[in-house]
């Protein structure tokens, strides 16, 4: 069965601190993996990984691919309280268009001051 | 810019009613589709379409209807609402660039309840 799993499933820190999150994902044919971030309502476009061992980086964001142990992590340096929100992975269901995507259930981070 | 429009944002149906989810989007995005999101379970695909004319289902598309006569709309028909509908619905677009970037853009989402 195709799948995403995330973890933690949420997690709490304070101002300053450097979160890592996770995501392993089962799907055959892979393409690539992707990195939304949902605050109150619409999730909104981070990263798009498809290659091992490259770096996406956006600011304090940063994501990395690992195709033979099949998952990614998301690291968030410097936290502020604007990163508070849902972090959802998903991956494209095999074969069809690759805005079909197969979500994991998300990390919900907290940044308290 | 408007982006991906849907209405109505929120939604009270009584088992049995039907409804329609309005889609619109401005980008001239070929591709368009809807996911439901429930406590717990994450985002999941309910139907897509990939050009006007042309649709297909997702992973839970029962109870569901939709249909794709411009490039602009796609809307979501319940034809006999239950409460296992209960949900917050997205819809989703993205043009050409998807096979490059993956990027899909999100309406701000319709929240239905059913009772």
């Amino acid at each position: 069965e195709d799948k995403v799993v995330q973890s933690p499933l949420s997690l709490v820190v304070h101002e300053g601190d450097t979160v890592t999150l996770n995501c392993s994902y089962e799907v055959t044919n892979f393409r690539s993996l992707l990195w939304y971030k949902q605050e109150k309502k619409a999730p909104t476009f981070l990263f798009m990984l498809t290659s091992s061992g490259i770096e996406k980086k956006s600011g304090r964001l940063s994501s990395i691919l690992d195709k033979k142990e099949l998952f990614s992590i998301l690291n968030i340096t410097a936290t502020q309280t604007g990163d508070s929100a849902v972090y959802l992975c998903a991956v494209p269901y095999p074969g069809g268009s690759q805005g079909n995507l197969i979500f994991g259930k998300g990390t919900k981070l907290s940044v308290k001051p | 810019n408007a982006g991906v429009t849907q209405t109505p944002k929120f939604q009270v149906l009584k088992t049995g009613q039907s409804m329609t989810l309005q889609c619109a989007q401005d980008m001239n995005h070929e591709y368009m589709s809807w996911y439901r999101q429930d406590p717990g379970m994450g985002l999941r695909l309910i139907h897509y379409s990939v050009g006007a004319g042309i649709t297909d289902q997702g992973e839970v598309p029962n109870g569901y209807n939709v249909s794709r006569s411009t490039t602009e709309d796609f809307p979501l028909r319940l034809l006999s609402a239950a409460p296992s509908q209960t949900s917050v619905y997205f819809c989703a677009s993205s043009g050409a660039l998807v096979r490059n970037t993956g990027e899909l853009f999100f309406g701000e989402g319709s929240r239905l309840t059913v009772l």
